[in-house]
């Protein structure tokens, strides 16, 4: 079985762009996570989306939004970057309730923001 | 509302000795409790977790961790390290109608 797929795997924008990433979760998997990975944060918890409905999410700004699609595939988009975006943005599926059920992860898109 | 503190951001060990990663907690309802493992360049992967039952949780790769409720910890241990062992430890805490959280993390290096 595939895992979970993130394109792209590195980004470089400029403050004000905005990004598009994109995740395939394992297939079969209904449920996708996205969280942001910094030195100084360690690993924060964007948001979670379940069949094309956002189940549940972090305390980030109304800039990072994301949305699923009916083959489970995920976006994440942020807009008006900031430097303090620059991050390791990772995806993650799961079976079920991501509250007790194992979180598969793939292995990030790099965010530089110059 | 539940947080994670994980004491220690960098831990140094001999290959052979004890590996003990520490992860204390704190949750106003029953937690579930994980640890993940990264190793460079790749995702997280899960290593064991806590939901109900057996409170001493036995994981991949020989890792086990033991749910304290008193102490509000689930340290993770190993007997005898290995250098594939080198890597990024995570532990995350969730609970019903919360979010899910993870600690800093903490970098284990294996001296040969």
């Amino acid at each position: 079985k595939a895992g979970v797929t993130q394109t792209p795997r590195y980004l470089i924008k400029t403050r004000g762009q905005q990004v598009t990433l994109s995740c395939s979760p394992i297939s079969g998997h209904r449920s996708v996570s996205w969280y942001q990975q910094t030195p100084g944060q360690g690993l924060q918890f964007l948001f979670e989306y379940f069949s094309e409905t956002q189940r549940n999410k972090g305390n980030f700004p109304g800039r990072f939004s994301g949305r699923q699609f009916s083959n489970s595939r995920s976006e994440m988009n942020v807009s008006t970057l900031e430097l303090g975006d620059s991050a390791l943005y990772l995806c993650a599926s799961s079976s079920g309730q991501i509250l007790y059920n194992e979180q598969f992860f793939g292995p990030g898109t790099r965010l530089t923001v110059l | 509302a539940q947080s994670v503190t994980q004491l220690g951001s960098h831990v140094s060990v001999s290959e052979g000795a004890l590996v003990l990663l520490r992860c204390n907690y704190s949750s106003s309802v029953p937690p579930y409790l994980f640890w993940y493992v990264q190793y460079p360049n790749q995702g997280l992967q899960l290593l064991l977790k806590y939901t109900t039952g057996a409170t001493l949780v036995k994981g991949i790769n020989g890792f086990e961790a033991e749910f304290k409720k008193s102490e509000t910890s689930f340290h993770l241990t190993k007997p005898s390290a290995h250098m594939s062992d080198a890597a990024e430890y995570f532990c995350a805490v969730s609970a019903p109608g919360n979010q899910f959280y993870f600690g800093t993390g903490t970098s284990l290096t294996v001296i040969p």
